[in-house]
């Protein structure tokens, strides 16, 4: 299957600052996505990173809080810009793998543990 | 929108036991696919289910995919200690092209 890595693994940042996290394939893939994993909770989608166009954005999240980059086919980087408390999350990168032999088999990178203080 | 129903939240289990999890839904889907996460780690895809009726087995994890299209099982037999995580259900609805609605998630916990 594909490798990401997912960098920081975790941080501590003050509220008001930014953090951007940086997913990187060691393989070409068509789909990138950006989750967001809250304490004890399940997955929610943030957004799809597109090659060479703008993300989309799920309902809930927008460009302006979470800016995200996709230069290229095996790279991508989410910012969570103007940190509060309520931000500290797991975000998890995920790629749609062509080599995982199952459709929308996905695979997921380590995620970045992020503590807001 | 669609929402998964995943239980039980959490199982305490003796070494050895059987697990059965669930999800069910009150809208049809056409994907099933059952994920495992560790602590410190992204979830991995554990199995993967395309057609309604359809059982698949991955070494001691046996999932089926409902004949209503609304429910998924997971059994996993004769738990090992590193069975103990996380595991998600997530369903990818009618329509979609790739986004996939997540069940809570059932943490499993192995009793020394």
């Amino acid at each position: 299957s594909a490798v990401i890595s997912q960098k920081p693994s975790r941080d501590i940042c003050q509220r008001g600052t930014s953090l951007t996290i940086q997913c990187q394939v060691d393989s070409q893939v068509t789909m990138m996505f950006w989750y967001r994993q809250q304490p004890g909770q399940s997955l929610t989608l943030i957004a799809t990173a597109n090659q060479g166009s703008e993300a989309t954005y799920e309902s809930g999240f927008v460009i302006d809080k979470f800016p995200i980059s996709r230069p290229n086919l095996t790279f991508s980087t989410l910012t969570v810009s103007n940190m509060s408390p309520e931000d500290s999350s797991i975000y998890l990168c995920s790629v749609e793998d062509p080599f995982s032999g199952a459709l929308y088999g996905y695979t997921f990178g380590s995620g970045t543990r992020l503590t807001v203080v | 929108g669609q929402q998964l129903n995943q239980s039980p939240q959490s199982m305490f289990i003796q070494e050895g036991e059987d697990v059965s999890m669930n999800c069910t839904s009150s809208s049809i889907f056409n994907t099933w696919l059952w994920y495992k996460q560790d602590p410190g780690e992204g979830p991995v895809l554990l199995i993967a289910l395309y057609k309604a009726g359809e059982l698949t087995s991955n070494g001691r994890l046996t999932a089926q995919f409902g004949i209503t299209r609304k429910d998924s099982f997971l059994n996993i037999s004769a738990s090992i200690p590193s069975d103990v995580g996380i595991y998600f259900c997530a369903g990818q609805p009618p329509n979609s092209n790739y986004q996939l609605i997540w069940g809570a998630g059932t943490k499993l916990i192995i009793k020394p």
